[in-house]
Parts: structure tokens; C-alpha cells; sequence
């Protein structure tokens, strides 16, 4: 079974400070992995996503992400937080389960800048 | 039109009421899928269509009635709902179910209330 975990539900963080956001997943297989963000009142949109490719993920807006198996990790990142980079963000793991992938959510991180 | 597109944005019902959410992808996807967003809990899975053809079902009560009449079009009937069942309401589209993992294109969704 695979889940994900984000730590924290709020994160504040400075414009023009170093954003962030962290998250642990579990897997019984090699996962695949996502991050997406959500602005209000919009659905979400697909920041980066890891396939077992490179495991330095870059993504739209300026993110990127590591995954770190030691750690059963992958951290989003952004060197210099903007205000527009105010929104929720999600993380999702996907295990391939012929003919039907799923994604399995965390329960997000709000992310506020402070001007 | 692009991507995933949901009506109506916003949807107020009674209890006793029926009524219809709808979901259109422009993308030329095989698999669509319905999800519930509620405050302070992950995003849950409710349904799953491949090739407009049920291939999840994650224990969604009856009062959920999904209906995929092509594999552009996704629909949620709903019927004598509780006010718990207020919530954001996703859809998304994936390019196929073959084993490959693809990222999920979501709607906007709907915000429902149920009085």
C-alpha cells in the first residue's frame, strides 16, 4: 500500500526566502511522484513529477524536487519565494497497477508569503 | 475549450434534491476520474473510468450515482445528500491506463453545499 505524509499543514515563508515543503511517501514498489499546487478556487496543477528518471526533478515556476530513497523522501524547493507562490501544495504517489493508476494524496501544505 | 473543464462551479442543494455534475476533457484522455475534497483531509478517490468503463469504485455511498457515456464526458448524479457530503468535487483526466504512469489534468471542480 503507498501513502504519502507532508509535514506541516502551514508553512510562512519571506518573499525572497527559501520555500520548503517536505514529504515522505511509502511504497511497497519503486514509486512514482508528484507535486502539484492549488490556487484557490481552481484545481490542481501538475508543479514536477518523478519517474525514476533523474532524481533532481525540475518543475514550472522555479521548483524542484529530490528523491531521496535512504530517506523515502521528496522535497519541494524553491531558492526565492515569490507572492504569486502563495497557494496549497500536494504530494501524490503512484504505484503501477496495470490498466488503473491511482494517486494517493497528502493532506497538503498551505503556503503563505510574508511581503 | 482546454483541458478539464466542470459545471457548474458552484451548486447548492437540499437534501431531497437531484442533481447532476458534469466534467469535460479536451484532451483526447482515456481515464477520468471523479475525487471529493473536504477541509483538513486528503483528496479522496471516488471513481475511476477507463475507457468510459468503471474500473474503481473506493466505497462512495449510493447517493453517488457516476455515469461516463464517452470517454470525453464524466458525470456525477446526486441524490438525497447528507451535509457532510459538501465539498470541492474534482474531476481529472489521464492520457491512458496501460501500466504507464501519467500525471492527472484536474477541473477546477465544484464547490457543492448541501443545505
Amino acid at each position: 500500500a503507498q501513502s504519502v505524509t507532508q509535514l506541516g499543514s502551514h508553512v510562512s515563508v519571506s518573499e525572497g526566502a527559501l520555500v520548503l515543503l517536505r514529504c515522505n511517501y511509502s511504497s511497497s514498489v519503486p514509486p512514482y511522484l508528484f507535486w502539484y499546487v492549488q490556487y484557490p478556487n481552481q484545481g490542481l496543477q501538475l508543479l514536477l513529477k518523478y519517474t525514476s528518471a533523474a532524481t533532481l526533478v525540475k518543475g514550472i515556476n522555479g521548483f524542484e524536487a529530490e528523491f531521496k530513497k535512504s530517506e523515502t523522501s521528496f522535497h519541494l524547493t524553491k531558492p526565492s519565494a515569490h507572492m504569486s507562490d502563495a497557494a496549497e501544495y500536494f504530494c501524490a504517489v503512484s504505484e503501477p497497477n496495470f490498466g488503473n493508476e491511482k494517486l494517493t494524496f497528502g493532506t497538503g501544505t498551505r503556503l503563505t508569503i510574508i511581503p | 475549450e482546454t483541458g478539464v473543464t466542470q459545471t457548474p462551479r458552484h451548486l447548492v442543494m437540499g437534501m431531497t434534491n437531484k442533481k447532476s455534475l458534469k466534467c469535460e476533457q479536451h484532451l483526447g484522455h482515456n481515464a477520468m476520474y471523479w475525487y471529493k475534497q473536504s477541509a483538513k483531509k486528503p483528496l479522496e478517490l471516488m471513481f475511476v473510468y477507463s475507457l468510459e468503463e468503471r474500473v474503481e469504485n473506493n466505497s462512495v455511498p449510493s447517493r453517488f450515482s457516476p455515469e461516463c457515456p464517452n470517454s470525453s464526458h464524466l458525470f456525477l448524479h446526486l441524490h438525497t445528500l447528507q451535509p457532510e457530503d459538501s465539498a470541492l468535487y474534482l474531476c481529472a483526466s489521464s492520457p491512458g491506463t496501460s501500466g504507464t504512469i501519467y500525471e492527472q489534468y484536474f477541473g477546477p471542480g465544484t464547490r457543492l453545499t448541501v443545505t
